[in-house]
């Protein structure tokens, strides 16, 4: 069973820092993984679609990769603002399955 | 082009009751799916479909049950609602298998029972 974990479970930065939020799955018979960004009370929104075939995708300040030989991902974000303050999700391809988010809060 | 929306938004009943949550979207995407989101659960999946007509089950099925009349819409029922039902559940949409394509999801329905 795949198992999907999110490390840190919450992080809060000042205004301005690089951060990486790391997602690390169990099984690696992946097709893709995807990123993605809840702010409160609200839906999931895609950020990033990385297909197993690519081992980075990059949008804007935000910057995925993807190793599946060692079941893990990381997602990048460039000068952080305070607007980028929500829980992102992890989501690797196929399986349905979801880590349980990373909550990142930015200070200004 | 309004992606996936859900009706209704909130909704608080009393144990025992039904109730029928509506998903549609209008990407003329396959496959739906059914999640609900507690904390410190996380996403879990409760039903999907890969096409109009077929459902399927997911992680967490008892007490839901689902239909797929349309390729648009994607119905979820409560027969008998529990307070374990006690949840925000998020439908979502993919052109084909998650696993390939990229999934969109709608703003949830939070839903109380008492």
């Amino acid at each position: 069973k795949q198992e999907v974990t999110q490390i840190p479970a919450a992080l809060s930065v000042p205004e301005g820092e690089n951060l990486v939020l790391n997602c690390s799955f169990t099984d690696s018979a992946i097709y893709n993984l995807q990123w993605f960004r809840q702010d409160p009370g609200k839906g999931l929104t895609s950020l990033l679609l990385i297909q197993s075939s690519q081992r980075e995708q990059t949008s804007g300040r935000l910057n995925a990769s993807l190793d599946k030989s060692s079941g893990r991902s990381t997602l990048y974000i460039a000068a952080s603002q305070p607007g980028d303050s929500a829980t992102y999700l992890c989501a690797p391809g196929g399986k349905l399955i979801f880590g349980q988010g990373t909550e990142l809060s930015v200070k200004p | 082009n309004a992606g996936v929306t859900q009706t209704p938004k909130f909704r608080v009943l009393k144990t025992g009751q039904s109730m029928t949550l509506l998903c549609a979207q209008d990407m003329n995407h396959e496959y739906m799916y059914w999640y609900r989101q507690d904390p410190g659960m996380g996403l879990r999946l409760i039903h999907y479909s890969v096409g109009e007509g077929t459902t399927a089950k997911g992680e967490v099925p008892d007490g839901y049950n689902v239909s797929r009349l349309k390729k648009q819409n994607f119905l979820l029922g409560l027969e008998s609602a529990a307070p374990s039902q006690t949840s925000v559940y998020f439908c979502a949409s993919s052109l084909r298998l998650a696993g390939l394509y990229e999934q969109f999801f709608g703003p949830g329905t939070r839903l109380t029972v008492l």
